[in-house]
């Protein structure tokens, strides 16, 4: 079993849906909670980066994450179609030097 | 791309060949990574330095060696490249350890 799951897609919804990308994670050492998005033949870039349980927002993307359950969102409202692309959750350990990477959600917004 | 540039960008090479990718920061970052990314697999770490001649091991790092003499290059060497290493490779720096990662553009490998 990985250490991090993520459910693959491809993800499809129309322009202005609120979208929900999560992952699962089995490590309770995991501390940092980081959300990158990629584009098709990009580097993955950062969206949001988390410490601990709790939720963060910035403009139109929210990050939630609950330790107890082990589970981290990325919430994405009025979705458009330049949020089309790849998400991939990475978590790391307090005192932890390695990104541990979900497999990544590709995502596609239509008009 | 955070000050990161990787080379080349597009590499065709034949099985048995050595090859070179490099990695050159201009954040003065502590930290480098090499990361490789195939389909159904996400990223996986290769090697990762912390400092100048510190490198260590990542998930999958059989088949690649990687030096750092300076702190802006990080190095990666497929010493007789397979067709299993056929992938995109990306390198990554961060300030500390459990700190935000920025990535390169990444270097298509296709071994032949």
């Amino acid at each position: 079993q990985k250490e991090v799951e993520q459910d693959p897609g491809p993800l499809s919804v129309p322009e202005g849906a609120i979208v929900s990308l999560n992952c699962t994670y089995s490590n309770s050492a995991f501390q940092y909670f980081m959300w990158y998005r990629q584009y098709s033949r990009k580097g993955p870039e950062l969206l949001m980066y988390t410490y601990s349980s709790g939720n963060k927002e910035d403009g139109r993307f929210t990050a939630q994450v609950d330790k107890s359950s082990k589970y981290i969102s990325l919430f994405i409202r009025d979705s458009q179609p330049s949020d089309s692309a790849t998400y991939l959750c990475a978590m790391v350990a307090g005192g932890g030097n390695k990104l541990t990477f979900g497999t990544g959600t590709q995502l596609k917004v239509e008009l | 791309d955070a000050g990161i540039t990787q080379s080349p960008r597009h590499k065709v090479t034949e099985t048995g060949t050595p090859v070179t990718l490099r990695c050159h920061q201009t954040e003065n970052h502590r930290y480098m990574y090499w990361y490789r990314q195939d389909p159904g697999h996400g990223l996986r770490l290769i090697h990762y330095s912390y400092g100048v001649k510190d490198t260590d091991k990542g998930e999958v790092s059989d088949g690649y060696s990687v030096s750092r003499s300076k702190t802006e290059d990080f190095l990666l060497t497929l010493e007789s490249a397979t067709s299993s290493q056929t992938s995109v490779y990306f390198c990554a720096i961060s300030d500390k350890g459990q700190d935000i990662q920025y990535f390169g553009a990444g270097t298509r490998l296709s071994v032949l």
